[in-house]
């Protein structure tokens, strides 16, 4: 099967410029996570959607962080305006909904630099 | 914040040798999963283990848990120079509940 997808890899752009990232999840998978990794930590939870439902953004700024995932499939992350400390890798992942045991299924993550 | 401590922070063995990264946590869970990051990649699922379970294996990856003293270890045997990543433990405290990271051990597997 497909694994999670993620755009773009790269991206590079200037402080308080704005930015997005992109996800597709692995098919009929309910459940699709965002976090941010600061090099040398590990994956820290931004957002968690269930369907197209927000279950957990307690950890999202949201004055300048936003996400959605319309009909509950793709989701955008985006930032607005960028600070220096958002320079991360932005992982997707995904999960299948229901299960206790759930295993998440990452994408490559989009590295993101702000200047 | 970060639920799990990985130790230690980095570790270099020569290949053929076997390599063990420990895990702490601090509040009870349902599950605890291991999870690997190769340079520039996405963290790919190792093994899971249950709250109620005390040892699992997977070719050559064996996990512990012990719950009493809230930490885990994961040993790799006859390591090889393609097990060079950033290894995770992440918690599960319950149902379909967002993974909680540590900060990871880098290994590094020396040909």
């Amino acid at each position: 099967e497909a694994g999670v997808a993620q755009s773009p890899r790269y991206k590079i752009i200037e402080k308080r410029q704005s930015v997005a990232f992109w996800c597709n999840p692995i098919s009929g998978h309910a459940t699709l996570y965002w976090y941010q990794q600061i090099l040398g930590q590990g994956p820290k939870l931004l957002i968690q959607f269930q369907n197209n439902g927000v279950v957990d953004d307690s950890q999202l700024p949201k004055d300048r962080f936003s996400a959605e995932r319309l009909k509950g499939v793709d989701s955008t992350l985006k930032i607005q305006p960028a600070k220096l400390e958002d320079s991360a890798v932005y992982l997707c992942a995904s999960s299948s909904l229901g299960a206790v045991e759930s295993i998440q299924y990452f994408g490559a993550g989009t590295r993101l630099s702000v200047l | 914040s970060q639920q799990g401590e990985e130790d230690p922070q980095a570790l270099s063995i020569q290949e053929g040798e076997n390599a063990t990264m420990n895990c702490s946590y601090k509040t009870s869970i349902n599950n605890l999963q291991w999870y690997r990051q190769n340079s520039g990649r996405g963290l790919v699922h190792l093994i899971l283990i249950r709250s109620n379970e005390r040892e699992k294996h997977s070719g050559r990856l064996r996990v512990t848990l012990d719950t009493s003293k809230k930490s885990s270890s994961l040993l790799i045997t006859a390591s090889r120079a393609a097990d060079t990543a950033s290894y995770f433990c992440a918690t599960v405290l319950s149902g379909n509940t967002p993974l909680v990271f540590g900060k990871g051990t880098r290994l590094s597997v020396i040909a």
